[in-house]
This record gives structure tokens, sequence and C-alpha cells, in this order.
């Protein structure tokens, strides 16, 4: 069981706006600014598409958005398209452990 | 560029051993804590283990304690994982990814382990 609960998939068509959220707790989504985002493509490397809660790292694009409230973060992404299909993961940082934590993934399908 | 490349997966019967490297370049490796993280087939990214710039903190997830050891030598600009006593479970894509502030913001291809008879 992953320390940071994701869901399993969501699903959109091409050019609307889908949102995948994180849930933890106060020891690490919600009492820190460090949630991670991360898109992988099946057989590749994870890629770093969100930092700090709602950072982009440069050449990511700016259909990809971040957010938080409360113990949940959540990844937006807009317009759609079909290169955006994959698995998304979410990390933060936890206080107790002074280490990262990791979502269990979220396979994302454009219908 | 920055770039991490690891190597050293292969077959390994159950009980055996490995050890993964990872070499670094385009960055001031000495600078960074370095994470392995692996992915079972089909599975979600798991966190393995951590190592603090200097080598002085040192962690690992609760199934390799015991097991495995993380080291790296920054001369060599390289990391390190020794795994023993592997287990069908330890069955993954090995990735070593660089952490900057609590993201791990480059990541290897990946390594594959797979331990079976």
């Amino acid at each position: 069981q992953s320390a940071l609960t994701q869901p399993a998939s969501v699903s959109g068509s091409p050019g609307q706006s889908i949102t995948i959220s994180c849930t933890g707790t106060s020891s690490d989504v919600g009492g820190y600014n460090y949630v991670s985002w991360y898109q992988q493509h099946p057989g590749k490397a994870p890629k770093l598409m969100i930092y700090e809660v709602s950072n982009r790292p440069s050449g990511v694009s700016n259909r990809f958005s971040g957010s938080k409230s409360g113990n949940t973060a959540s990844l937006t992404i807009s317009g759609l398209q079909a290169e955006d299909e994959g698995d998304y993961y979410c990390t933060s940082y936890r206080v107790n452990t002074n280490l990262v934590v990791f979502g269990g993934g979220t396979k994302l399908t454009v219908l | 560029e920055v770039q991490l490349v690891e190597s050293g997966g292969g077959l390994v019967q159950p009980g055996g051993s490995l050890r993964l490297s990872c070499a670094a370049s385009g960055f001031t490796f000495s600078s960074y804590s370095i994470n392995w993280v692996r992915q079972a087939p089909g599975k979600g990214l798991e966190w393995v283990s951590y190592i603090s710039s200097d080598s002085t903190r040192i962690y690992y997830e609760d199934s390799v304690k015991g097991r495995f050891t993380i080291s790296r030598d920054n001369a060599k600009n390289s990391l390190y994982l020794q795994m023993n006593s592997l287990r069908d479970e330890d069955t993954a894509v090995y990735y070593c990814a660089r952490e900057y502030y609590y993201r791990n913001d480059y990541w290897g291809q990946g390594t594959l382990v797979t331990v079976s008879s």
C-alpha cells in the first residue's frame, strides 16, 4: 500500500481537462509544499512535471498545473492531447522520515 | 547535459547477489543526494534507498534493509547498489534519480534486475 493515495485511473477526451488527486496527511502533503508530479510513458523513465506543488520545470507545457488544498494535492492537465496518455505519480516530503514518499500512480487514458 | 546511466542489471537466481552502478555526468555529483527507485513489472514506482551528497545519511525501504547497501564514490561520479540475498519480489527496473529539494529532477533510463531460478 502506497504512502499517498491516487486514483487508479482517469480518462478524458482530447481538448478536455482532467484532474488527478493525491491524498496524504498533515505529515506530508498537508504540512509541506514539497509535492512533485511525474509523468511516465511505457518503457520510459519518469519525467518531472511539477515540483513544490505548482512549479513547472523548464520545457514542461503550461497545460500542466498543480495545486494543493489541505492534505490533497492535484495535478490538472488542460487541453488533453494524445501524448499526455501515460502514468502519473505524485510524491511528497514526509517529516517523520525526512524522506520523499510516493503515490501509487494513476493511469491516464486519452479517449 | 545532466545524465545518469545505470548498469549492472541482469538475471540472477534467488539468494544471489548483484551490484548496480549509476554513472553521473553533466553536474557536480558531489553536491547532490541520490535515490534508487524501482518498478516491478506492471507496478508503480517504489523508493528503495537514499544517500546524501556526503554519504552521511543513508536510508532504506524496510523490505531491503539488511540485504541492500547503497554507496557512492564522488571522485568517480558514481553511485552503487549492492544487492544480496535477492528474492523474486526484487525483480524490477531499477532507476537512479538525482534529488534536489525533495524532488527527483533527473532520472536514468533504468536497469532491469530479474530474480528467477
